[in-house]
């Protein structure tokens, strides 16, 4: 079975630009969280969403932004880029509960 | 506040040498411990899932236990490619967001 895929793999952008990140979860899990990891930390979580419904977010700013689509498939768009924004952002997808989360290799974002 | 801490930030050991990670957390009711794996330009790798105080789990060298405020992560005779980071993550409160430590870094030498 496929297991969670990202894409792009790697962006490079400009300060003052937006970035849509694109997440494709396994098949049958709903739920879609979202993380940022700066080298060095661990994942930071940014947002989840589960049945299209945003169900938490993290302490990021309103720049940050995220939506899921019905085939549970989600988005995560950040505009005004930062420097600071450059990071690995990883997509996890998990069944509903505390059922363990299942990460794709992230959207490795570099900002210039 | 929820917070995990992991100890320690880096480990080399010998092929062979057996060792502990160490995972402290403080969290509001927890739902779940979770342990990864992760390789440099990787997402973490799912390892295992720990519940409730006196669980355990095993994976071929890795074995996972658990405390009310810490849990162990046992990695016997390793080998070179058991290399990676490991990162130790906690689910608590209300909301279903994982609240990870900075992970210790292992290095395991032939």
């Amino acid at each position: 079975d496929a297991g969670v895929t990202q894409s792009p793999t790697h962006l490079i952008k400009t300060r003052g630009q937006h970035v849509t990140l694109r997440c494709s979860p396994i098949s049958g899990h709903k739920s879609v969280s979202w993380y940022q990891q700066v080298l060095g930390q661990g994942p930071q979580f940014i947002f989840q969403y589960y049945e299209k419904e945003e169900r938490g977010r993290g302490n990021f700013p309103d720049r940050f932004s995220a939506r899921q689509f019905p085939n549970y498939s989600s988005e995560l768009n950040v505009n005004a880029l930062l420097l600071g924004d450059s990071a690995l952002y990883l997509c996890a997808s998990s069944l509903p509960g505390d059922q363990p989360q299942h990460f794709g290799d992230g959207t490795r974002l570099s900002i210039l | 506040e929820d917070q995990v801490t992991q100890s320690p930030e880096a480990l080399r050991l010998q092929e062979g040498e057996s060792s502990s990670l160490n995972c402290s957390y403080t969290v509001s009711g927890l739902r779940g411990l979770f342990w990864y794996r992760q390789d440099p330009g990787k997402g973490p790798e799912f390892l295992f899932t720990l519940y409730s105080a006196g669980e355990e789990k095993e994976k071929e060298r890795l074995k996972a236990t658990l405390t009310k405020k810490e849990s162990f992560l046992h990695i016997t005779a390793p080998k070179p490619e058991d290399s990676a980071t490991y990162l130790c993550a906690v689910h608590g409160g209300q909301t279903d967001k994982l609240i990870f430590g900075t992970g210790t870094r292992l290095q395991v030498f032939p």
